[in-house]
C-alpha cells in the first residue's frame, strides 16, 4: 500500500517548450501533495504544497507562473514547467500525505514517489 | 521555524561495521522526526520515524533511532553494515500542525560501505 507514481520518469526537451510531470497516489486519497526539486547531491527543497481543489501554495523564491500545478482530484497532481530553460534541469520529486482514515499508521504521513529527472537542452 | 542539521556529508565504514549517521534538529514545538533513504536515481524511502512515545524507534533494514530531547537529536543507527546500506540518507523534521505540514530535510549523508 501507499504508493505514488510520477510520470514520466525522465524527459528531455528543448528550451522554451513546456513539460508536464504527473504524481498520482495509487492506493489512497491525497488531499494533499508536495513537489520537491532536489540538484545533483543536495538535499530536496520544498517548491509547494497542492491541496485538492485549491491553489498551490508556494515557497518563497519559487514563481508560480513557471511551475504550475493542479490538483484536481484526490489521487493526481501535475507539475507543469512552462517555458523550460536549461537552469530548470533537475530531479523534481512528488509526495502525498495519506489523508484517509484518522488514526490509521500511516495518516499524515508523506509518500514520496520515484522522481523525475528533467532535463532541458 | 524548523532546520535540521546532518553532521558530515559523507560516512564511510567497513562492511559489518556500526553506521552511525548524526542528525540534530531545531524547531519551535514538539518535532515529528523521520529518516529516509535514497538511492541513486530514485524517491525517497522512509525508514523510520518518531511522532510520540518511545524514544527508541525501530525501522526498516536493522536501522534504528533515538529521539533525545535534552540533546536534540536524533541519530540513525545500525550494528552492522551491509554492502547494500550504501545510500543517501536524509533526516526530516515535521511540526505536523495541520494539513499542510511540511517537512524541512537534512543536507545528507552519502554512506559508504566498504569490504
Amino acid at each position: 500500500g501507499a504508493v505514488v507514481s510520477q510520470h514520466p520518469s525522465w524527459v528531455i526537451c528543448k528550451s522554451g517548450t513546456s513539460v508536464k510531470i504527473e504524481c498520482r497516489s495509487l492506493d489512497f486519497q491525497a488531499t494533499t501533495m508536495f513537489w520537491y526539486r532536489q540538484f545533483p547531491k543536495q538535499s530536496l527543497m520544498l517548491m509547494a504544497t497542492s491541496n485538492e481543489g485549491s491553489k498551490a501554495t508556494y515557497e518563497q523564491g519559487v514563481e508560480k507562473d513557471k511551475f504550475l500545478i493542479n490538483h484536481a482530484s484526490l489521487t493526481l497532481s501535475t507539475l507543469t514547467v512552462t517555458s523550460a530553460h536549461p537552469e530548470d534541469s533537475s530531479f523534481y520529486i512528488c509526495s502525498a500525505r495519506d489523508g484517509g482514515l484518522a488514526g490509521g499508521p500511516s495518516y499524515n504521513e508523506q509518500f514520496f514517489g520515484p522522481g523525475t529527472r528533467l532535463t532541458v537542452l | 521555524a524548523q532546520s535540521v542539521t546532518q553532521l558530515g556529508s559523507h560516512v564511510s565504514v567497513s562492511e559489518g561495521a556500526l553506521v552511525l549517521l548524526r542528525c540534530n534538529y531545531s524547531s519551535s514545538v514538539p518535532p515529528y522526526l523521520f529518516w529516509y533513504v535514497q538511492y541513486p536515481n530514485q524517491g525517497l524511502q522512509l525508514l523510520l520515524k518518531y511522532t510520540t512515545g518511545a524514544t527508541l524507534v525501530k525501522g526498516i533494514n536493522g536501522f534504528e533511532a533515538e529521539f533525545k530531547k535534552s540533546e536534540t537529536s536524533f541519530h540513525l543507527t545500525k550494528p552492522s553494515a551491509h554492502m547494500s546500506d550504501a545510500a543517501e540518507y536524509f533526516c526530516a523534521v515535521s511540526d505536523y500542525t495541520g494539513t499542510a505540514s511540511k517537512l524541512t530535510f537534512g543536507t545528507g549523508t552519502r554512506l559508504q560501505v566498504t569490504l
